[in-house]
Parts: structure tokens; sequence; C-alpha cells
């Protein structure tokens, strides 16, 4: 596989629920991001991991739970969500985070829909 | 505050002729760089093209080219010979120097390639 990959595409899941989305690059870059993208809003950056360290917190939720064990996996794992969590969960990478030389490479995105 | 303005909700453009997104945006870091993505209703955010704030030329990449007026604090996105799989959501980006991680995403302009 190439360029980042996200697992699953679509996800239901009911408030009480625990589910955790994947994402993987294959670019061999260093930082990975989560975003958040819901209708009508422009992108909100979640999270940050830069070498396996996270780097940015951008006021998110604990309900949101990040994990990065290597470069080339993130994960987030979800657990008592709330209706207005229903967004496109888009997983990016670059080479470094930090900079204005690093374009962002995406993944296809989680469409997560919470009952 | 927002950094990146988009001004344009929709576009439409007929198929084979040129069209500009407009994208402004506010910055007060001398070193910072500009990126154009493409977003297909499949959802993935597409790396278009790239303009560094030092950059003396415009960026140009295939049919894509950026018009980067450093005063005006502008960076319009050219699609020339449109294609009806030019349709989608096309969203400008800004990233700042130093150890800054928020890349800054606009509203977005949904484009329309009229056969």
């Amino acid at each position: 596989e190439t360029g980042v990959t996200q697992t699953p595409r679509h996800l239901v899941m009911g408030m009480t629920n625990k589910k955790s989305l994947k994402c993987e690059q294959h670019l061999g870059h260093n930082a990975m991001y989560w975003y958040k993208q819901s209708a009508k809003k422009p992108l909100e950056l979640m999270f940050v991991y830069n070498f396996k360290e996270q780097t940015e917190n951008n006021s998110v939720p604990s309900r949101f739970s990040p994990e990065c064990p290597n470069s080339s996996h993130l994960f987030l794992h979800l657990h008592t969500l709330q209706p207005e969590d229903s967004a496109l969960y888009l997983c990016a990478s670059s080479h470094l985070a930090g900079g204005p030389y690093n374009e962002q490479f995406f993944g296809p995105g989680t469409r997560l829909t919470v009952l | 505050a927002q950094k990146i303005t988009q001004t344009q909700p929709g576009m439409f453009v007929q198929e084979k002729e040129a069209v500009t997104l407009d994208c402004t945006y506010d910055t007060s870091d001398p070193s910072y760089g500009l990126f154009w993505y493409k977003q297909p209703s499949s959802g993935e955010m597409i790396f278009l093209i790239y303009q560094g704030s030092y950059d003396q030329q415009n960026a140009t990449e295939g049919r894509y080219s950026l018009n980067f007026q450093k005063a005006r604090k502008s960076a319009n996105l050219v699609i020339s010979a449109s294609q009806l799989g030019d349709s989608a959501m096309y969203f400008c980006a800004m990233r700042e120097g130093g150890n800054n991680n928020d890349m800054r995403f606009g509203a977005g302009t949904r484009l329309t390639v009229k056969p």
C-alpha cells in the first residue's frame, strides 16, 4: 500500500460505545496529525505527533484519546461521544512537524456518525 | 481569528475553460507556506500545489498555478483547461514558520465543472 490509509472508512456508533480509528502512513514521514472536518466548518487540527511524541493537543475533549505507537501508525480512541462529534476524521502525515515547508498528505478519512 | 479566507463558497466553470479560486491570508510571520488541496466527494484531501513566502516565482504544477501576490496577501489558485474530474471542494491552507504545528485551512470553495 502507498500513501496514507485509514480504517474504517465509515463508522456508526452509539454514545456509550468505545471504538478506535486507525491511520497508517507508508511515506516514511515523522509527523502525523488528526483533523476533524464538520459540515460547514473549516478543518480543525486535533492532535500532532512528531517522532511519536505528542506536540499539540488543540483543546480536544478527553473523550478523544490519541495513541502513536510508532512513526507509521496513529490511533484515535473514542469513548462516550456526543452526536455533535459526528464528522469526517482525517489523518495526515508530513516529513516533519512544524515549519512552513512541510506539505501534509492526507488519508481518505473516516466518516463517523454518533447516534 | 480567521487567518485564511476563501470568499467563494461555490464556483461554476465550463469544461476546458480556466477558473480562478480566491484565497487571502493574514500573518505577521515573514516565513510561511501556502498550500492548496482538492477534496473530491470521496473525502481524501489531495495536495495540489505549494508556494513559499520567499519564492520569487509563482508556483506551477501541471494545470495548476498559484497567483501569489505577497503585498495583497493573496494566493489564488488558477486551474487551466478545466476537466469534469476537477469538480470538488478546494481548500487553501497556510502554515507559518518556526515550531508552529498548525496548518490553518480556509472554509473551502466548491467547484463544479459543467460539460
